[in-house]
Order: structure tokens, then C-alpha cells, then sequence
């Protein structure tokens, strides 16, 4: 019974690369949320999304960021012309519905060199 | 975006004494959560709180559902090495928003 599975758990890229995160939710979540955490801080809720579709993207930059979670196949977190700014850890979670508790990755730590 | 209020940020304490830590908000919640990130890994769930005044154990974890549902309380009793790492609480709010919400964490070092 795998738990929510990310990939790479380390990543890195120099500036003006792509980025791209894989988040492969637990057997039964139809719900995934992306969370960034920087060194020595919080969790910073960046985007929730349902099969197909994006329920709340207010955390998550207007530009250079998006994802996906498609019907078959994990959500994918993309980072477009990485920058310094963005290296970080980024959480995967995933839930039944929107009431239970999060079960989190181990997240993928990204650098930009 | 909306954080929670965790205190206290961190703590050194010796092994074998008790911490408290807890979480407050200004909006009203209906669940509350605890959660433990060792260095390197993700949070992982430790107390889910469902109820007001609801008193949950787990193991030598103890977390409360204030009363007034504007906050909630995690007690580690007789801490040992392991306890290290950071503790998240996380408050999903009443409405408005069907996403929880997390708190800035507190980083627990425990000195043998």
C-alpha cells in the first residue's frame, strides 16, 4: 500500500531550464495539493487540484508555474526558466476529499545552479 | 496566504522533559491536525482533532481541540532524542476555504 510517491527526490537544473515534479497520489486520493518550503521555514500552499482540474491556484506564481493532474497518469508540478528564487522543497499531499488529512511525499528538492 | 499562529517557533529541551506547543487562529476551525517532519522527509500525521474540548492521544503525543475552536494544544511527555524535528499544526477553517491551512512550525531539539 504505497504511500504518495515523488520523483526525483533531488533535482537539479541550471537557470533558464524546465523543472518538472511528479506527484503519484496514494491508491484512492483523487485529491492532490503542492506545497513549497524553503530552508528553515513553512509549508507555503502553492496549488490544489482535482482529476482534470484546478480547484485553487492562489498560491502558486502567475507566471513560469503550472499543473496538472491528468485522468490517467501522476499531477505534474512544471517550473518553466527556473530562476535561483525557486530552488527549494516542494511537498506533494494527497487526500480522499477535501475533509481528511493530508498524506504527504517525501518531496523533490530542487536546485538551480 | 492565511497562516496559523504556532508557538512557540522553537525549543531546546533536555531529554526526558515534557513540551508543549500550540496553534491559534482567529478564524473559527473544524479540524485540526499535528504533524511531524524529520530533517529530509515530508510531515507525516501524528493527532487528527475532530470535536471541541476532544482530547486525543498517541503514544506519549497528547493534542486538544480548544473549546473556543480557535485553537489546539500538542503535549510530548518525557521526550527522548527522536522527538527532533519540526511540528506542524494545521486548521481547516469553518468556510470560506476547503483547503487546510498550516502553521510556521516549531522546531524541537532535544539535548540528551
Amino acid at each position: 500500500n504505497a504511500g504518495v510517491m515523488q520523483n526525483p527526490r533531488h533535482l537539479v537544473r541550471r537557470r533558464g531550464q524546465e523543472a518538472r515534479l511528479r506527484c503519484s497520489p496514494m491508491k484512492g486520493h483523487s485529491h492532490v495539493y503542492w506545497y513549497r518550503q524553503l530552508p528553515e521555514e513553512g509549508l507555503k500552499f502553492m496549488v490544489y487540484l482535482q482529476k482534470e482540474n484546478i480547484i485553487d491556484e492562489s498560491g502558486m506564481p502567475k507566471e513560469r508555474f503550472s499543473a496538472e493532474f491528468p485522468k490517467e497518469g501522476p499531477s505534474i508540478l512544471r517550473i518553466q526558466q527556473v530562476v535561483r528564487g525557486d530552488s527549494a522543497a516542494y511537498f506533494c499531499a494527497s487526500s480522499q476529499d477535501s475533509t481528511y488529512g493530508y498524506t504527504f511525499g517525501s518531496g523533490t528538492r530542487l536546485t538551480v545552479v | 496566504g492565511q497562516q496559523l499562529n504556532q508557538s512557540p517557533q522553537s525549543m531546546f529541551i533536555q531529554e526526558g522533559e515534557d513540551v508543549s506547543m500550540n496553534c491559534t487562529s482567529s478564524s473559527i476551525f473544524n479540524t485540526w491536525l499535528w504533524y511531524k517532519q524529520d530533517p529530509g522527509e515530508g510531515p507525516v500525521l501524528l493527532i487528527a482533532l475532530y470535536k471541541a474540548g476532544e482530547l486525543t492521544s498517541n503514544g506519549r503525543l497528547t493534542a486538544q481541540f480548544g473549546i473556543t475552536r480557535k485553537d489546539s494544544f500538542l503535549n510530548i511527555s518525557a521526550s527522548i532524542p527522536s522527538d527532533v524535528g519540526i511540528y506542524f499544526c494545521a486548521g481547516r477553517p469553518t468556510s470560506g476555504t476547503y483547503k487546510y491551512i498550516f502553521g510556521t512550525g516549531t522546531r524541537l531539539k532535544v539535548l540528551a
